[in-house]
């Protein structure tokens, strides 16, 4: 079945370091790809998707590129702040989904400090 | 309102318990998704509703989970005698037709005990 993997955290960065959150996935077809991220005390968020191969989505400083031949969908950020500090979920939507339902990785916490 | 609504924000039950979780979507988002999400977990699918008819409903985990949209409005999420496994956060999430994006709640924290 589809999955998605990411990395375990914690991430723990100090303020302007770059960051990257590895993702891969696994579906069948040309899935969409998205970045959602969940702050302390609220809801998911959309930061960003891409829908076919070579796209880019980018938000907010964030950019991650949709690579087939990778099945990967990293997430960077060249300089972190403070604010980022939040859990990042990667997630798809597999191109045969009639329903558009997401399939999610297990999250990142990302802890950025002073 | 402005966003996806969930009540209560909280619930603690005991097991064996009856519980319902309520959403309310975006005014006029005909599409409405339940995720399950348990910690340090991602959301994992339950059901999704498009209008007033459940979709698809492959992701309910067993027959003690039910959800409704009556009025394809307002939903639902019925579990019968909980377990504590069931412990989770409960996310509702709205979109205004299938395809284009969806907004998510901030869930409901159900603990059974």
């Amino acid at each position: 079945g589809d999955s998605v993997t990411q990395m375990e955290g914690p991430v723990t960065l100090s303020e302007e370091a770059f960051l990257t959150i590895n993702c891969t996935y696994t579906a069948t077809g040309y899935p969409s790809l998205f970045w959602y991220v969940q702050y302390p005390g609220e809801g998911l968020q959309l930061l960003l998707k891409a829908t076919k191969a070579d796209d880019k989505g980018s938000n907010k400083g964030f950019e991650a590129t949709y690579r087939k031949e990778t099945t990967s969908f990293h997430l960077e950020k060249g300089s972190v702040q403070v604010s980022d500090s939040a859990v990042y979920f990667c997630a798809l939507i597999p191109g045969d989904n009639a329903g558009n339902m997401l399939t999610f990785g297990g999250g990142t916490r990302l802890m950025v400090k002073p | 309102g402005a966003g996806v609504s969930q009540t209560p924000s909280n619930k603690v039950t005991e097991k064996g318990k009856y519980v319902e979780l309520r959403c309310d979507p975006i005014s006029g988002h005909t599409a409405l998704y339940w995720y399950r999400q348990s910690l340090g977990q991602g959301p994992e699918f339950l059901i999704y509703f498009q209008g007033t008819g459940a979709a698809d409903d492959s992701g309910l985990p067993n027959d003690r989970f039910f959800a409704v949209r009556p009025e394809g409005s307002v939903s639902t999420l019925k579990i019968q005698r909980t377990e504590r496994g069931d412990s989770a956060v409960y996310l509702c999430a709205s979109s205004l037709k299938t395809g284009v994006r969806a907004f998510f709640g901030q869930g409901t924290r159900l603990t059974v005990v």
